[in-house]
């Protein structure tokens, strides 16, 4: 069974400066995609940024990037430039695609970062 | 705009009684999925569903039922046999057939009177 670890579960940064946050994963599965999400205080669900487990390139959306090691199961989340609006829960999520009607998220229990001025 | 209206924000149970949860979403997505958050933790799946008429038990089915009966719409019973269903609910939707990320809605925080 595939199971998502994030070791960390508090972070805090200070406005400006980049932090990273961690995701380990476990699968024997070679074909599947990453997640990382956001829940800000407000509850909602937001998707960060996707990993396609095929691409070697990590993927970047603006201020955000990942560190994809598919050997050593790694999917960290780098934000740079913090901004306090960044304050909110991280979730990292793992989907293995080949899992037919059972393509379901596996979840790991989130980091907690706090952006501080 | 597209999206998933889950209804109502804040629902209040009494004791023996069954609520439903709403989810409705316009992305004309094919799957949903019912999450269930507690303070602290990550998100659980109670049930989800890849096609219209049929749904499958996620990890903590115990006490819920769903039905999807129209591709839109997957609302989520707590039955009087989940016996601690205060908690944070969260749908969520997808286009599984391309592997699509999930769409979430806003919540329904649930607690017992």
């Amino acid at each position: 069974a595939q199971t998502v670890t994030q070791s960390q579960p508090e972070m805090s940064v200070q406005e400006a400066e980049t932090v990273t946050l961690s995701c380990t994963y476990d699968t024997s599965e070679s074909n599947y995609y990453l997640f990382w999400y956001k829940q800000p205080p407000s509850r909602q669900m937001i998707l960060v940024i996707r990993q396609e487990a095929y691409k070697q390139q990590n993927a970047t959306e603006n201020r955000f990037s990942v560190n994809f090691q598919k050997a050593a199961k790694s999917f960290s989340l780098k934000i740079s430039d913090s901004q306090l609006g960044d304050t909110a829960m991280y979730f990292c999520a793992f989907m293995n695609i080949n899992a037919g009607n059972n393509r379901k998220l596996i979840w790991g229990l989130g980091t907690s970062l706090a952006v501080n001025p | 705009d597209g999206g998933i209206t889950q209804s109502p924000k804040y629902l209040f149970r009494k004791e023996g009684q069954n609520v439903t949860l709403s989810c409705e979403q316009n992305l004309n997505h094919d799957a949903m999925y019912w999450y269930r958050q507690d303070p602290g933790q990550g998100l659980r799946l109670i049930y989800y569903s890849q096609i219209v008429n049929d749904f499958q038990k996620g990890d903590i089915a115990e006490g819920y039922s769903v039905s999807r009966e129209k591709k839109e719409s997957f609302p989520l019973t707590v039955t009087s046999a989940q016996k601690n269903p205060t908690a944070f609910y969260l749908c969520a939707s997808s286009n599984a057939v391309n592997n699509q990320p999930q769409h979430f809605g806003d919540g329904t925080r649930l607690s017992i009177l």
